[in-house]
């Protein structure tokens, strides 16, 4: 089993939709969970980083923790064009030093 | 300066070459990492050093090579590379403790040709 498990996509959402990434991971230790945005060709950029199950909101992103189900969500409300990206999910355990990656969701906004 | 800078931004390098990539970090950081991200693939972590002392090292090729002089400062030298080393390398940087970010620098495109 793979540490951390995204849908590879492409994930397409019209313009102004909500769109919805998802993520699990394996290590029930893990204590720290954060969404990158990856532009091709460039490197990731830090979106979101959430630490206590429920919603954290951040404009027109939220992020969901659910650590019962090892699971980390982002929504993208009023999703733009300039959205689509590949998104990361990283999970991190408190007292290492790892930051585990997805392989990352692209997602394509149509305008 | 303001958060992690890589040098350089491109590299193309022959088999039999010797380079160094560069990571400098403005942040007041005390870990820095070194991840290979290649196509397909997830970021795979390759070096981490906190507070100068390595402290992580996953199997990586001894023609791989880190350096980290201060807690500012990163290197990776790269000795006698094959193709499948051509990847986007990137170095990204936290405070150690905690719940804390990673943040990363721009990545420097490797070609091994």
């Amino acid at each position: 089993q793979k540490e951390v498990e995204q849908n590879s996509g492409p994930l397409s959402v019209p313009e102004g939709a909500i769109a919805s990434l998802n993520c699990t991971y394996s290590d029930r230790g893990s204590q720290s969970f954060f969404w990158y945005r990856q532009y091709s060709g460039k490197s990731p950029e830090l979106i979101m980083s959430i630490y206590s199950n429920g919603d954290k909101e951040d404009g027109r992103f939220t992020a969901q923790l659910n650590k019962a189900s090892q699971y980390v969500s982002l929504l993208i409300r009023d999703s733009q064009p300039s959205d689509s990206a590949t998104y990361l999910c990283a999970v991190k355990t408190s007292g290492t030093y790892k930051y585990i990656f997805g392989t990352g969701t692209r997602l394509k906004v149509l305008a | 300066e303001t958060g992690v800078t890589q040098t350089p931004r491109h590299l193309v390098m022959g088999m039999t070459n010797k380079k160094s990539l560069k990571c400098e970090q403005h942040l007041g950081h005390n870990a820095m990492y070194w991840y290979k991200q290649s196509a397909k693939k997830p970021l795979e972590l390759m070096f981490v050093y906190s507070l100068e002392e390595r402290v992580e090292n996953n199997s990586v090729p001894s023609r791989f090579s880190p350096e980290c002089p201060n807690s500012s400062h990163l290197f990776l030298h790269l000795h006698t590379l094959q193709p499948e080393d051509s990847a986007l390398y990137l170095c990204a940087s936290s405070l150690q403790g905690g719940f804390t970010e990673a943040f990363f620098g721009q990545g420097t495109r490797l070609t091994v040709v």
